[in-house]
């Protein structure tokens, strides 16, 4: 597709849920993020695959969160239990080329999760 | 750390008036900056990056290492400007990827 896709736009899980977000990045894209923006604020870095492994995942902001991309193409974050404090939007972003200069992040339209 | 600080939550300017939008850095490190922009209702997207150099929509940012800042000027704002501006670092070019984004301005331009 012509940009990263993320579903669903909207999601309303009651405490306790789990929840599974879905990311489509730009074909191609060897670099995938993860992120989490809270009301207000900027987005929070949560974690990164190149291709398919995880190189950093110390954003994870508890045991509960759990990303994958198996096969280095779409990815998904999970969220077990859900909490409250975990509502926020949860962004997608890719990048071309792994530590290249300059290179930047495209971003989907975000999850907003709602937890109730 | 890596630290990106934007101190202006809100900013508001009248239409064809100057605008700066301040944004620093802590890195120490070489720094690749960005200004990320998100209209109403429109995803983040790459507004510009210092190592272009270039104007975007008439924006300009110039890095200066010795304040550590990378301020977004323009010197006549737009009603069509109006958007939460983010200034973003990204680090660590040769072991991964990561980007720090500031807490964001949002930007008014009063017609």
């Amino acid at each position: 597709g012509a940009g990263v896709s993320q579903s669903p736009r909207y999601k309303v899980a009651k405490r306790g849920q789990d929840v599974a977000l879905r990311c489509d990045p730009i074909s191609g894209h060897v670099s995938l993020f993860w992120y989490q923006q809270a009301l207000g604020q900027g987005p929070e870095f949560l974690t990164y695959f190149q291709n398919e492994a995880q190189l950093d995942k110390s954003g994870l902001p508890s045991d509960r969160f759990f990303a994958e991309r198996p096969e280095g193409s779409v990815s998904t974050l999970k969220i077990q239990r859900t909490q409250q404090e975990d509502s926020a939007v949860y962004l997608c972003a890719s990048s071309r080329l792994q530590g290249s200069v300059g290179s930047p992040l495209h971003f989907g339209n975000g999850t907003r999760l709602t937890v109730t | 750390a890596q630290r990106v600080t934007q101190p202006e939550k809100l900013l508001s300017v009248f239409k064809g008036a100057p605008v700066e939008l301040k944004c620093n850095y802590s890195y120490s490190g070489s720094p690749e900056l960005f200004w990320y922009v998100q209209y109403s209702r429109q995803r983040l997207q790459l507004l510009l990056r210092h190592i272009s150099r270039e104007s975007i929509k008439g924006f300009t940012a110039d890095l200066n290492k010795g304040e550590t800042s990378f301020h977004l000027k323009k010197p006549f704002a737009q009603e069509e400007d109006s958007a939460m501006y983010y200034c973003a670092l990204k680090w660590g070019a040769n072991t991964g990827n990561q980007f720090y984004f500031g807490t964001g301005t949002s930007l008014t331009v009063i017609p």
